[in-house]
């Protein structure tokens, strides 16, 4: 199996341009979630997905958008990058959905952003 | 919001040694309590998952342990080995899981 898998693995944008960042999870798990790590800031939730069809803010969604496309894909998109969303991005998925637990997390590899 | 604190930063110990890593958050109404395991420029690896109705779990030579009363849980590493070098992150939390910034682990051979 392969977990979770994101795409693309790297890039580069100009500020202002947009992008989406595609994951995809092969566990059957209901809920699916997207992170930003950031140097000396951790890990922080930026969009979240509960169950298929919903969609929920996390600590730090501004500038971004998400989409369940169904149960395996959960995209975030960047509608107008700037300097600041230069990161690194995961996405993680778990089997629980609604109800609030989260269960346990599986992350995939990760997506490195630059915006110049 | 809930705060998840990792103290210390880095942490360089010899090969053998057993450790222990600390985790402390302040909200203790948490469903779970995770520790993760990051390779450098890779993903995060579960490690030991807590239900917050659990007081600790192990894995190998990993045991992980929760205080919800004090806020605090704790990942000891027996027989610690180079190749367990990396960066461990907890996380904690009811909906959503927050973050800690990790404890750097150097074992030397």
């Amino acid at each position: 199996n392969a977990g979770v898998t994101q795409t693309p693995k790297f890039q580069v944008l100009k500020t202002g341009q947009s992008m989406t960042l595609q994951c995809a999870q092969d566990m059957n798990h209901n809920s699916m979630y997207w992170y930003r790590q950031d140097p000396g800031m951790g890990l922080r939730l930026i969009y979240y997905s509960a169950s298929e069809g919903t969609t929920d803010k996390g600590e730090v969604p501004n500038g971004y958008n998400v989409s369940r496309l169904n149960k395996r894909e959960f995209s975030l998109r960047l509608e107008s990058a700037a300097p600041s969303q230069t990161s690194v991005y995961f996405c993680a998925s778990s089997e629980y959905g609604t109800g609030g637990l989260t269960g346990e997390l599986f992350f995939g590899e990760g997506s490195r952003l630059t915006v110049l | 919001k809930q705060e998840v604190t990792q103290i210390p930063a880095a942490l360089s110990v010899p090969e053998g040694e057993n450790l222990v890593l600390n985790c402390s958050f302040t909200d203790s109404a948490i469903y779970n309590l995770q520790w993760f395991r990051q390779d450098p420029g890779k993903g995060l690896t579960s490690l030991l998952l807590i239900q917050s109705s659990q007081r600790e779990q192990t894995s190998g030579r990993l045991n992980a342990s929760l205080d919800k009363s004090s806020g605090r849980s704790t990942l000891y590493i027996a027989a610690s080995q180079p190749g367990d070098s990396a960066t461990y992150l907890c996380a904690a939390g009811a909906n959503n899981l927050f973050f800690g910034t990790g404890t750097r682990l150097t074992v030397i051979p």
